[in-house]
């Protein structure tokens, strides 16, 4: 089954203590991306890859890492966690971005709080 | 920079009627024109896209219309359901670049 598999579902911790949140697909897809939710505001981008060793930032990249080793998985980094990145959080992956059909699927989420 | 406008920020519909959802776009290099429906506890997920060489593509209660020298374009969904409330997200794309996602309608439909 094609899908993207986000780790872990909800998480709980405290400010500063550093975190990775797992990102993973299955269907060889060259970019990856990862996205904050928060009311009112949306999906705004945080970083993104267009293949492996490739990373830019989005519209939101203060506070977090990213890297990509490998094609299949993208994880993201909170070095030094605060407060205000509590948050929900989704990892996509797509084709290359060409336009036409280009369709991104989403994991399930992970729920950061940050206290 | 913001490039997506999407409104409203929420909608409340009775069962069977219409709802409308509107995005307006400032890129013109956008050459794709999704929609993304997402329920509680989901991530996103493509509901309907539209090329920029058509004005109008319907799939079910789905239709998205395009006004490609407004930069606009919309979701419609006739006869809607209470399953189909959901946050519902414009996403279009600039070939070789990103996603673009509007700032999401909340949409709840009321039996």
């Amino acid at each position: 089954e094609a899908q993207v598999t986000q780790n872990p579902r909800y998480l709980i911790t405290v400010t500063g203590k550093k975190l990775t949140v797992t990102c993973s697909q299955n269907m060889n897809h060259e970019y990856m991306s990862w996205y904050r939710q928060d009311p009112g505001l949306g999906l705004r981008q945080i970083y993104y890859s267009m293949n492996v060793e490739v990373t830019d930032k989005g519209d939101v990249p203060e506070g977090y890492k990213v890297s990509r080793k490998e094609k299949r998985n993208f994880p993201l980094i909170l070095e030094s966690p605060s407060p205000n990145q509590t948050s929900l959080y989704f990892c996509a992956s797509s084709l290359y971005p060409s336009g036409m059909d280009t369709e991104a699927f989403f994991g399930q989420g992970t729920r950061l709080t940050v206290v | 920079q913001q490039q997506v406008k999407q409104s409203p920020q929420s909608l409340i519909v009775q069962k069977g009627g219409i709802s409308i959802i509107n995005c307006a776009y400032e890129n013109t290099a956008f050459d794709y024109f999704p929609w993304y429906q997402q329920f509680p506890g989901k991530g996103p997920a493509l509901l309907i896209a539209i090329r920029p060489d058509v004005s109008e593509k319907k799939e079910g209660r789905f239709t998205i219309s395009f006004n490609k020298s407004a930069k606009q374009f919309s979701l419609h969904i006739m006869d809607s359901q209470p399953g189909d409330s959901a946050t519902y997200f414009c996403a279009p794309i600039n070939t070789g670049n990103q996603f673009y996602f509007g700032t999401g309608t909340s949409l709840t439909v009321i039996p």
